[in-house]
């Protein structure tokens, strides 16, 4: 089955400050998601990349999936207190079904 | 547009009582349907998907159970909860492509 590794662990940054959170898998992912969540809610998508090399930007939010599909980053530009929560990637296993395999999470927290 | 409706949102049950969590999506027909547990420290973890009326695939042997009565149903149970059974459950829906829509949550306290 697919693992995928997620660094840090948990990471607190001075607002104001970039960060990069990784996501690592030990096989070549066919499509990769990154998702936020706040702490008892659901997830929210960010973005989804599939392609190697593919980059995507959102507002302040920046995913990369490098060449060989096996490792995304997410990077965030002057982190907002609005940035803290809960950061997801996920990776789709193959098939139809489209089932997710989500790595455990980087805990963020932008202090003001 | 679509929605996806999740709920109880907070349920704490004895161990050994029944378990009934319900998810349903408006807006859309025909949807995969998936439900995530969440443990601490764990990340999400996939329990069951459908992808039709009546077929539900499971993913990790456990002590739960799902079914899709409806297409836009999804119902997780249980016939006697156990203390592992905590934990925060999630349902989730794809239409065509593959972005999950999550629902709100569910935080299951088994006591």
């Amino acid at each position: 089955s697919q693992e995928l590794e997620q660094s840090p662990q948990s990471l607190i940054v001075q607002e104001g400050k970039n960060l990069t959170i990784n996501c690592t898998s030990s096989k070549t992912l066919y499509g990769l998601y990154w998702y936020k969540q706040k702490y008892g809610e659901g997830l929210i998508f960010l973005m989804m990349l599939q392609k190697g090399g593919e980059e995507k930007s959102h507002e302040k939010i920046t995913a990369k999936l490098d060449e060989k599909k096996q490792q995304s980053s997410l990077h965030i530009t002057a982190s907002q207190p609005s940035h803290a929560g809960i950061y997801l990637c996920g990776a789709d296993t193959g098939g139809s079904n489209y089932k997710l395999t989500f790595g455990k999470g980087t805990l963020l927290t932008v202090n003001p | 547009s679509q929605t996806i409706h999740q709920w109880p949102a907070t349920l704490v049950q004895p161990v050994g009582s029944p378990l009934s969590l319900e998810c349903t999506v408006e807006g859309t027909s025909n949807p995969n349907l998936y439900w995530y547990r969440q443990a601490a420290g764990r990340g999400l973890q996939l329990l069951f998907y459908s992808v039709g009326i009546g077929q539900i695939s499971s993913e990790v042997p456990q002590n739960l159970s799902a079914s899709r009565p409806q297409d836009r149903q999804f119902i997780l149970s249980s016939k006697k909860l156990l203390l592992s059974d905590s934990g925060f459950y999630l349902c989730a829906w794809t239409g065509t492509g593959p972005v999950y829509t999550f629902g709100s949550g569910t935080r299951l306290t088994v006591v």
